[in-house]
């Protein structure tokens, strides 16, 4: 079964990083893209960006330059560095897999609370 | 960005009825939607995906739709377990974008 967790620090300061790893399980990261989501206080979600099978990246414009999608095939690990983070940074931050087909995300990961606070 | 935009944004609905959530585009997007349920504490789960396609696994009283530029989930004969928060995902065009979130409870 293709489990995805999510790990990283729960509070990060304003201007600092936030850095997130996503194991996977079950499937191998070198197949489908792989994404990051979040979901602010009051259930907006957002598109972060995603990794692909052969390692290539797209990131939410929104995001700008403050954004970076990494990851590490000997350990089926995908990273999030988020830089720069303000407040408005705090939000459930979600791994997962999209789907062949233009499915959708069929996988999830339990997601991971980042409160950006001084 | 492609806009979507949905309602209602929370209802209250009695066990059995009939229920429909909308979500419209502000472009086009073909068919190009998918549909999540997120419980409380839990992560999204797709539901529907091309617009009107059931996931496996998902009861048979989920479907999906599309007039033009609204795409509805419709859930018949609600059931206790259906309880969530619902949203939409277009994926026609990048940035992806999604719905704002329906949060359905019952009566």
């Amino acid at each position: 079964e293709v489990q995805l967790q999510e790990s990283g620090p729960g509070l990060v300061k304003p201007s600092q990083s936030l850095s997130l790893t996503c194991s996977v399980t079950g499937y191998s990261i070198t197949s489908n893209y792989w994404g990051w989501i979040r979901k602010f206080p009051g259930n907006k979600m957002e598109w972060m960006g995603y990794i692909s099978y052969s390692g290539s990246t797209s990131y939410n414009p929104s995001l700008k330059s403050r954004i970076s999608i990494t990851r590490d095939t000997s350990k089926n690990q995908f990273f999030l560095q988020l830089n720069s983070v303000t407040t408005e940074d705090t939000a459930t931050y979600y791994c997962a897999r999209w789907a062949y087909g233009y499915k959708g995300f069929d996988y999830w990961g339990q997601g991971v609370m980042v409160t950006v606070s001084s | 960005d492609i806009q979507m935009t949905q309602s209602p944004s929370s209802i209250s609905v009695s066990l059995g009825d009939r229920f429909t959530i909308t979500c419209r585009a502000s472009q086009d997007i073909g068919n190009y939607l998918s549909w999540y349920q997120q419980k409380p504490e839990k992560s999204p789960k797709l539901m529907i995906y091309r617009a009107t396609n059931l996931e496996d696994g998902v009861p048979s009283r989920f479907s999906g739709s599309r007039s033009g530029s609204d795409y509805s989930l419709t859930i018949n004969s609600l059931e206790s377990e259906d309880t969530g928060i619902y949203f939409c995902l277009q994926h026609k065009q990048y940035p992806f974008t999604f719905g704002s979130g329906t949060k359905l409870e019952i009566k």
